[in-house]
């Protein structure tokens, strides 16, 4: 079982549409996630970041984490063309420099 | 601009060459780190140098080897290539040593794109 878990997709939503992105992992010891985005044949850059447990916002973009269940998600509100792009989670524990990433899930929005 | 750049972008080779990828980071980071990226968009973490220490060696073949001269750079050279080592890789960096819940995020470059044949 991989440390973290994410569905490859590819996931396609109408313009408008709410997109839901979520992660799993089995390391307890995970304090801090992150979501990247990353268009074709761009590096990835950092969405959001959150530190422990519960959520946060930033413009049509929200992260949260479930550290009980060991869950966490994106939601995408009013999803536009130009959010179609690869979205990786990622995390890691304090005291290591060690980032473990998902597979990435492609997501497709159309006009 | 203030950025992690790396060169070249596009690499394409031989099997059996030697090549080297060069990677600068102006952002005052001082971990930085190499990671490759299979065709299925996968990242797995190969090295990272702190403050030009070697902190994380993955379980990455001895024709790869980092160098870092400084904190603002890293190389990876790799010897004897082989058709997979095709693949992206990419530099990063972050700032260590922040207080707890401080935004030790990674920061990437473009990636340098080899395909050898």
């Amino acid at each position: 079982q991989k440390e973290v878990e994410q569905d490859p997709g590819p996931l396609s939503v109408p313009e408008g549409a709410i997109v839901s992105l979520n992660c799993t992992y089995s390391n307890s010891a995970f304090q801090y996630f992150m979501w990247y985005r990353q268009y074709s044949r761009k590096g990835p850059e950092l969405l959001m970041y959150t530190y422990s447990s519960g959520n946060k916002e930033d413009g049509r973009f929200t992260a949260q984490v479930d550290k009980s269940s060991k869950y966490i998600s994106l939601f995408i509100r009013d999803s536009q063309p130009s959010d179609s792009a690869t979205y990786l989670c990622a995390m890691r524990t304090s005291g290591t420099y060690k980032y473990i990433f998902g597979t990435g899930t492609r997501l497709k929005v159309l006009a | 601009d203030t950025a992690v750049s790396q060169t070249p972008k596009y690499l394409v080779t031989q099997m059996g060459n030697d090549k080297s990828i060069k990677c600068e980071q102006n952002l005052g980071h001082d971990t930085m780190y190499w990671y490759k990226q299979d065709s299925k968009k996968f990242l797995k973490i190969m090295f990272s140098y702190n403050n030009k220490e070697l902190i994380i060696n993955e379980t990455v073949p001895n024709r790869f080897s980092p160098k870092s001269p400084d904190k603002a750079h890293l190389n990876l050279h790799i010897n004897s290539l082989e058709l997979g080592d095709s693949a992206v890789y990419f530099c990063a960096s972050s700032q260590e040593g922040l207080p707890v819940g401080g935004a030790n995020v990674l920061t990437f470059g473009a990636g340098s794109r080899l395909t050898v044949l």
